[in-house]
């Protein structure tokens, strides 16, 4: 079973506020990749990491920004929300590109 | 530039029956993975299965199959005998392996297992 968290589960702010997701895992994976997904819909990379202090930008452009300090965890940051931006955000972690993601529950951001 | 087609939006069969996921996938690459995930209501997503290109043996595991055709460039997933549990969205993915490591997911079939 995948060790790895997402906190808050769910989340209703309003817009303008700056908040952070967060993820953590504890299996020591170097890579970690958070994904936006609407409902029913496709999941979209928005941000990845090959190891510590190593951040990338994922296929969907994104208005948030990751840091990557410590090995296990990977948090994700916007600024300013805004309704657009309210979605599923899942976190995921790798031994390796080519091996499966491990996927975290999830965290369901509405903004009004 | 790879890519992973799922032509199936939405499928519905009675409880019991066998139903079959398509997926099709592009790649340039001669070594890639192929993978296969579950993501039910609650919405986490749940790893079912991960092939590679070199490997063409068809795999069963329960009532879950899946048949990896590189002459059709297809890796299909068939559940037999379903049950209303196996609902949910199921995503197919390809990823290569001299890329960037970036798994590609298709935009899921959604599988409604009706009582």
């Amino acid at each position: 079973e995948a060790d790895i968290y997402q906190t808050p589960r769910y989340l209703v702010i309003g817009t303008g506020k700056k908040i952070t997701l967060e993820c953590s895992q504890t299996m020591g994976h170097d890579k970690m990749y958070w994904y936006q997904q609407d409902p029913g819909m496709e999941l979209h990379l928005i941000h990845y990491s090959y190891g510590v202090n190593s951040t990338e930008k994922g296929d969907l452009s994104s208005e948030s920004t990751v840091s990557r300090i410590r090995t296990e965890h990977f948090p994700l940051t916007l600024e300013s929300a805004r309704p657009s931006h309210t979605s599923q955000y899942l976190c995921a972690s790798s031994e390796a590109g080519t091996e499966e993601q491990f996927f975290g529950p999830g965290t369901r951001l509405t903004v009004l | 530039a790879q890519k992973v087609t799922q032509a199936q939006t939405e499928i519905s069969v009675v409880e019991k029956e066998d139903v079959t996921l398509d997926c099709v996938y592009e790649t340039r690459d001669t070594t890639y993975y192929l993978f296969w995930y579950k993501q039910p209501p609650s919405g986490e997503l749940v790893f079912l299965i991960r092939r590679n290109s070199f490997d063409e043996q068809n795999e069963i595991s329960g009532r879950y199959s899946w048949n990896f055709q590189k002459s059709t460039s297809s890796f299909n997933f068939t559940i037999t005998a379903s049950q209303v549990v196996d609902s949910a969205v199921y995503f197919c993915a390809l990823s290569e392996a001299y890329r960037d490591d970036k798994i590609i997911f298709g935009k899921g079939t959604r599988l409604h297992i009706l009582p």
